[in-house]
């Protein structure tokens, strides 16, 4: 079992559509989740970061992770095609580890 | 200018030819990494250093040597190229308190025929 697992997509919404993207991980000393965006021709940016379990919102984006269930969610509401990109979730155990990152999603907004 | 930039950002290469891409930043973190990205595979560390002095393998080091010439300066050779280096590169830093928050160069797209 891989570490990190994200299904690649593509995923493809209409315009204003509530976007749930996710991953599952199987290492359960993670404690730092984070979701990178990463337009195309671009390097990702980080986009969100969350520490050990719970919910993080920022303007229209929500992170979520759940320790129990090894899962984490990437939600955006009201999305828009400039939220066009692919995804990736990224883990790890403490600041000083490196991190793991999905393989991404890619998302495609549609107007 | 960009915080993060590597050179060159695109190269064509030859089976069995020594490559060498640059990392340089200015964001003054001590904290370096080398990525490669493939369709279907994601990211996969290669090297990191988390200071001058300091050089770690990652996920996929084989066939890859660094460098770490200074704190802003972190380069990635391919000592005898082969085709399935083919890939997009990219270079990343984080700051001395954190691995979590990376901030990624522009990336280097290799092609090694």
């Amino acid at each position: 079992q891989k570490e990190v697992e994200q299904d690649p997509g593509p995923l493809s919404v209409p315009e204003g559509a509530i976007v749930s993207l996710n991953c599952t991980y199987s290492n359960s000393a993670f404690q730092y989740f984070m979701w990178y965006r990463q337009y195309s021709r671009k390097g990702p940016e980080l986009l969100m970061y969350t520490y050990s379990s719970g919910n993080k919102e920022d303007g229209r984006f929500t992170a979520q992770v759940d320790k129990s269930s090894k899962y984490i969610s990437l939600f955006i509401r009201d999305s828009q095609p400039s939220d066009s990109a692919t995804y990736l979730c990224a883990m790890g155990r403490n600041r000083d580890d490196k991190i793991i990152f999905g393989k991404g999603t890619r998302l495609h907004i549609l107007p | 200018d960009a915080d993060v930039t590597q050179t060159p950002r695109n190269r064509i290469t030859k089976t069995g030819k020594r490559i060498m891409l640059e990392c340089s930043q200015t964001k003054g973190h001590d904290r370096m990494y080398w990525y490669r990205q493939d369709p279907g595979l994601g990211l996969r560390l290669i090297y990191y250093s988390f200071d001058v002095k300091d050089i770690n393998k990652g996920e996929i080091s084989d066939g890859y040597s660094v460098s770490r010439q200074a704190q802003a300066k972190f380069s990635l050779s391919l000592e005898s190229a082969i085709p399935n280096q083919t890939a997009l590169y990219f270079c990343a830093t984080s700051d001395a308190h954190s691995t979590d928050t990376q901030y990624f160069g522009p990336g280097t797209r290799l092609t090694v025929l």
